[in-house]
């Protein structure tokens, strides 16, 4: 069964500062996406990453994968609070579980001035 | 392009009573998936419907159901409520999806927030 976990779960940073978070996930995957959801919200699609080695940059987020070593990043440059919301990570099943997302928990991010 | 739409925004049922939940599709798109996201719980695939079939579903009991329309809009039931089915409820669609063959990005609908009391 895939499992996959972020860190971390809670991030408090100030304005202007840098961070990652870190997207972990169990068995091989056909790909991965990075969503932000706002509070009762739905979900917004930030980055979608399809093979090894892909970097994608919006604005002040970079999202990155490493197949091999199942792992994606999410770096945020020079924090900004219009950036505080919940970023979920969700990968897609290989095979016959490709029809569905299994999500992260969640990082709750709030950027403080 | 319409996106994803999902009614009601909010429903507020008793306990034991049933509810209904409602999106359509994307046009073009044939593939609809409902996901819960409960308080603790975090985000977890429900159903999977295309060409008005259920795929799959996810580790939910029965009293969870759903049917899709010639049209591809979707229905989501869920029968003898529970407090703690108050959650969440967001609902995807996509190109039509294969298991086992290509995966189409999922886009997703507004959700809908059942309240259970």
């Amino acid at each position: 069964e895939l499992k996959v976990e972020q860190n971390p779960l809670f991030l408090s940073m100030q304005e202007g500062k840098n961070y990652t978070i870190y997207c972990n996930y169990s068995t091989t995957s056909d790909r991965l996406y990075w969503y932000r959801q706002d509070p009762g919200k739905s979900l917004e699609s930030l980055f979608v990453l399809l093979s090894n080695g892909a970097v994608k940059q919006e604005g002040r987020l970079m999202a990155s994968l490493d197949t091999k070593a199942r792992l994606s990043t999410l770096h945020i440059t020079a924090a900004v609070h219009d950036l505080s919301a919940t970023y979920f990570c969700a990968v897609v099943g290989s095979g016959g579980s490709n029809y569905k997302l299994t999500f992260g928990k969640g990082t709750l991010l709030t950027v403080n001035p | 392009e319409a996106g994803v739409t999902q009614s009601p925004t909010h429903l507020i049922k008793t306990r034991g009573q049933q509810a209904t939940l409602r999106c359509s599709p994307i046009s073009g798109h044939t593939s609809v998936y409902w996901y819960q996201q409960a308080l603790g719980l975090g985000l977890q695939f429900l159903l999977w419907y295309d060409e008005g079939e259920e795929r799959n579903r996810g580790n939910f009991p029965p009293r969870f159901s759903g049917r899709q329309f010639p049209n591809y809009s979707s229905e989501l039931n869920v029968n003898a409520l529970e407090l703690e089915d108050s959650a969440l409820y967001l609902c995807a669609s996509s190109l039509a999806s294969g298991a086992g063959g290509m995966s189409y990005e999922q886009y997703f609908g507004p959700g809908t927030r059942l309240t259970v009391t």
